[in-house]
């Protein structure tokens, strides 16, 4: 079955305590994104990567990091957790906004959502 | 700045027709995606967008108006099911053609 995985799905973890959260895609996708859906402020994007080893800051890339080793994995990486990083976070993969004409459908995660106390 | 403008709520009655507007002022525009979110779940597709006019897919319509930053998604028979948050999304061009600028969604309840 074609899907993105996250995990974990639910994480409380404290300030300043690093974590990563996972993203996998058996799709053979090129194209990843991370996205944080916050009340009031809808989906916002955070990083996204068009290939292996190609990643660029979406609008709230501050406090985060990625890295794309491989084509199917794209992980978020907080290094040092702030409660202003509290929110619905989701990875998204698509096969190539360029190849693709732009028309891909991007294929979202189940979400995963992080308090920071 | 990018910016995207959807209406916050809509109420519409089940079997009925709603119109969800969308109005946008990006600095490029490679494509408009319409997406569905079901409380708690993922957003799906819906539909896409890059040329001017009408693209029907079922129930599910979305028209774009490149020249007045405009798009509107149009729900035919509402059911039940239909009520979600609605999220309009504009791809950027040239460099930026990975980054996806969304608003803050309409959220649609059908009322019986």
């Amino acid at each position: 079955e074609a899907q993105v995985t996250q995990n974990p799905r639910y994480l409380i973890t404290v300030t300043g305590k690093k974590l990563t959260v996972t993203c996998s895609q058996n799709m053979n996708h090129e194209y990843m994104s991370w996205y944080r859906q916050d009340p009031g402020l809808g989906l916002r994007q955070i990083y996204y990567s068009m290939n292996v080893e190609v990643t660029d800051k979406g609008d709230v890339p501050e406090g985060y990091k990625v890295s794309r080793k491989e084509k199917r994995n794209f992980p978020l990486i907080l290094e040092s957790p702030s409660p202003n990083q509290t929110s619905l976070y989701f990875c998204a993969s698509s096969l190539s906004p360029i190849l693709a004409g732009g028309s891909d459908t991007q294929y979202f995660g189940p979400g995963t959502r992080l308090t920071v106390l | 700045g990018q910016n995207i403008d959807q209406p916050t709520e809509m109420t519409a009655t089940e079997g009925a027709i709603v119109q969800i507007n969308c109005t946008y002022q990006t600095s490029g525009f490679n494509g408009l995606f319409w997406y569905q979110q079901h409380a708690g779940e993922a957003p799906t597709f819906l539909s896409y967008n890059v040329l001017d006019g009408l693209e029907e897919k079922g129930r599910f319509s979305s028209f774009l108006s490149r020249s007045k930053g405009y798009s509107y998604l149009l729900l035919k028979e509402l059911q039940m099911k239909d009520s979600a948050s609605y999220l309009c999304a504009v791809r950027l061009d040239g460099g930026s053609q990975g980054n996806l600028i969304f608003g803050k969604g309409t959220k649609l309840s059908v009322k019986p």
